[in-house]
């Protein structure tokens, strides 16, 4: 069965420092891999979404970037923090190229990221 | 543009039924979906729908789609407080080789004794 990890849970970092949070996911190959954001109260922003190895798209302009390494391993990042980055931050991943059919997501735990 | 709205709040007392409502304006969506948070916890997928049906049930959840309204619907029979959470609507369609979906604010379920 596949599975998906994100770590660290929860993080509290000063205004300024680097960021890095990773997922993985277990037991799928090729799959499709999104960066959310969760804002105190409010749904969930897109960040980024990959189809594969190094092919990254982008959904919003912000101070964050993501890469992806390996096949099941995708990374959110940034240089310098800023106050506004606090939230909980959610990975998720769905089956990849295929031509049609449901393509629900699946969510890792999360991490609570808080700015000060 | 896409976009999902869902009310922010509903109080139910146990064991009454509890409907959360949705609209969406992709008429192009080919799913629809409900998601439930747990606080502190990652999304997990109750149910989902294939925008040419108009109803599907899962033991105690009954999901209706009015696709001619963009109006989706979750109804959830003999709620439990254990069904406390926030429920997320979602539209998804294709985009790009991947499937983008678009979320609601989500709606708070508190149920009470």
């Amino acid at each position: 069965s596949q599975t998906i990890h994100q770590w660290p849970a929860t993080l509290v970092q000063p205004v300024g420092s680097p960021l890095s949070l990773e997922c993985t996911v277990e037991g799928t190959s090729n799959p499709n891999l999104y960066w959310y954001r969760q804002a105190a109260g409010r749904g969930l922003q897109l960040l980024f979404y990959s189809i594969g190895i190094d092919q990254i798209s982008s959904e919003v302009p912000q101070n964050l970037s993501a890469s992806r390494p390996q096949d099941r391993q995708f990374i959110l990042s940034s240089k310098k923090l800023l106050l506004s980055d606090s939230g909980f931050y959610l990975c998720a991943w769905s089956v990849g190229r295929t031509s049609g059919g449901n393509k629900e997501q699946f969510f890792g735990p999360g991490t609570r990221l808080t700015v000060l | 543009g896409e976009d999902v709205e869902q009310s922010l709040f509903l109080s139910v007392r146990e064991g009454d039924s509890s409907v959360i409502n949705c609209t969406y304006t992709d008429s192009s969506s080919t799913y629809l979906y409900w998601y439930k948070q747990e606080p502190g916890a990652g999304l997990q997928l109750l149910t989902y729908i294939f925008s040419n049906m108009d109803m599907k049930q899962d033991q105690r959840l009954t999901v209706l789609l009015n696709k001619k309204d963009k109006h989706l619907s979750l109804r959830i029979a003999d709620t439990q407080t254990g069904d406390s959470a926030i429920y997320f609507c979602a539209e998804g369609s294709l985009s790009g080789g991947y499937n983008k979906l678009i979320f609601g604010a989500g709606t708070r379920l508190a149920v009470h004794p």
